[in-house]
């Protein structure tokens, strides 16, 4: 198993440019989930998606801020317009069963720099 | 979900155990207690969980305290290469929150 694949692994954009961020779960993982890390606020929880749907979107920051999970084998992550501040390491990660048995499984990361 | 407290920084020679603490004095008695821990610009990596017994896999140990209020990461025989930040999170629920962990060291 090739584990989470995140792409782009970086991504440099000019304020005001929208981003995708794309992430393709494990295999038979049921729960997705959208991290944020920087070093001023550490490892935050952006969204989560049970059987492709949505659950817990209350750390999206704000309205720029969009994530979708058209089928079980792809999801995104969308800012739009992007700002500095939105400068930071995003992790998709996926799991089978929640918290679960194995735990989370994390991708490689995609570094945004929006200048 | 439980609070945790850790230290935020330790240090270990190579070839001795690693003991990392965590305080979660408000956990509830449904509140699997996590370790992941996060090696430099890469993804977290789950290490092991428990509720309330021990627990011990390939990479480390768990001891809970029989109150169930703090626990302990072991690594029995730390490389440089267990040189990462360490998060003890409690949860219930699907979702993990990740604190500032504990950094950890380990020196030749």
């Amino acid at each position: 198993d090739a584990g989470v694949i995140q792409s782009p692994r970086h991504e440099v954009t000019e304020m005001g440019q929208e981003v995708t961020l794309r992430c393709k779960p494990i295999s038979g993982h049921d729960y997705l989930f959208w991290y944020r890390q920087t070093m001023m606020r550490g490892l935050e929880l952006l969204i989560y998606f049970n059987n492709n749907v949505p659950i817990d979107d209350s750390g999206m920051p704000e309205d720029r801020f969009s994530a979708k999970m058209p089928n079980a084998s792809f999801s995104t992550l969308k800012i739009q317009p992007s700002e500095p501040r939105d400068s930071a390491v995003y992790f998709c990660a996926s799991s089978f069963g929640g918290a679960g048995v194995y735990g989370y499984t994390f991708g490689s990361g995609t570094r945004l720099t929006v200048v | 979900d439980a609070k945790t407290t850790q230290p935020p920084s330790m240090d270990c020679a190579e070839g001795r155990a690693a003991n990392l603490p965590c305080n979660h004095s408000t956990i509830s008695g449904n509140e699997y207690v996590y370790w992941y821990r996060q090696i430099h610009s890469q993804g977290p990596q789950y290490i092991i969980h428990g509720l309330k017994n021990n627990e011990t896999n390939e990479m480390a140990s768990l001891i809970i305290t029989e109150d169930r209020k703090s626990s302990t990461l072991i690594l029995p025989h730390a490389t440089l290469r267990d040189t990462a930040v360490y998060y003890c999170i409690v949860r219930v629920g699907d979702a993990l929150n990740f604190g500032k962990g504990t950094s950890l060291l380990v020196t030749p």
